[in-house]
């Protein structure tokens, strides 16, 4: 079975400074991985995928996140955080096909302050 | 514009009640999954079809069921709806290139 978990359900970061969102996932096979964001009030939507290809994938917005086996993780970063980022972000795995085997993490909250 | 739409935007009904949330995918793709998100469950899977046959089932209740017809769109029913049930409905639409794209969401709720 597969699983995703994301430390810290709540991050607050300061305008300009570094985002970091961490992931962390469990697969039997080689997973693919997703993060998805979610503005209030709003679905999610696809920020960025991992499937196999390079290990630090760039997504929309200017975030990227970085696929390292050994450490099982896909955390999510960008550079500098803008007030437009506050939103919650949700790491997911997949490792199928046909997508049935799809896994959300709980969601992290970006706080992002002036 | 994920491509997925969703109807209703808002539901309000009472406990007791049942209703239909409909949903269709983007076009090209053949699945279609539902999904619960509430403040105290978060994301929770339902259940996945795929080019009209149920694929995958998640933590769906057995008051919940649902169907995708043969042009591809799919109908959530919730039925003897209680307060617990007030949530926002997700669907989301994808193919065999694995991931999802999500619809605005229905948002019930139960009084």
């Amino acid at each position: 079975a597969q699983s995703v978990t994301q430390l810290g359900s709540h991050v607050s970061v300061s305008e300009g400074a570094l985002v970091l969102l961490r992931c962390n996932y469990s697969s039997s096979v080689p997973p693919y991985l997703f993060w998805y964001v979610q503005y209030p009030n709003q679905g999610l939507q696809l920020l960025l995928k991992y499937t196999s290809a390079a290990t630090l994938v760039k997504g929309i917005n200017g975030f990227e996140a970085e696929f390292k086996k050994s450490e099982t993780s896909f955390h999510l970063t960008k550079p500098s955080a803008h007030m437009s980022d506050a939103a919650e972000y949700f790491c997911a795995v997949s490792s199928s096909d046909y997508g049935q085997n799809f896994v959300f993490g709980p969601g992290t909250r970006l706080s992002v302050l002036p | 514009d994920s491509g997925v739409t969703q109807t209703p935007k808002h539901l309000i009904t009472a406990t007791g009640q049942r209703v239909t949330l409909r949903c269709s995918p983007r076009s090209g793709d053949l699945s279609v999954y539902w999904y619960q998100q509430s403040l105290d469950q978060g994301l929770q899977f339902l259940i996945q079809y795929y080019n009209g046959e149920e694929r995958a089932k998640g933590n769906i209740l057995e008051r919940f069921s649902a169907q995708q017809f043969p042009d591809l769109h799919s109908e959530l029913n919730l039925s003897s709806l209680e307060l617990g049930d007030s949530a926002l409905y997700f669907c989301a639409s994808g193919t065999g290139a694995r991931e999802q794209y999500f619809g605005p969401g229905t948002r019930l709720t139960v009084t």
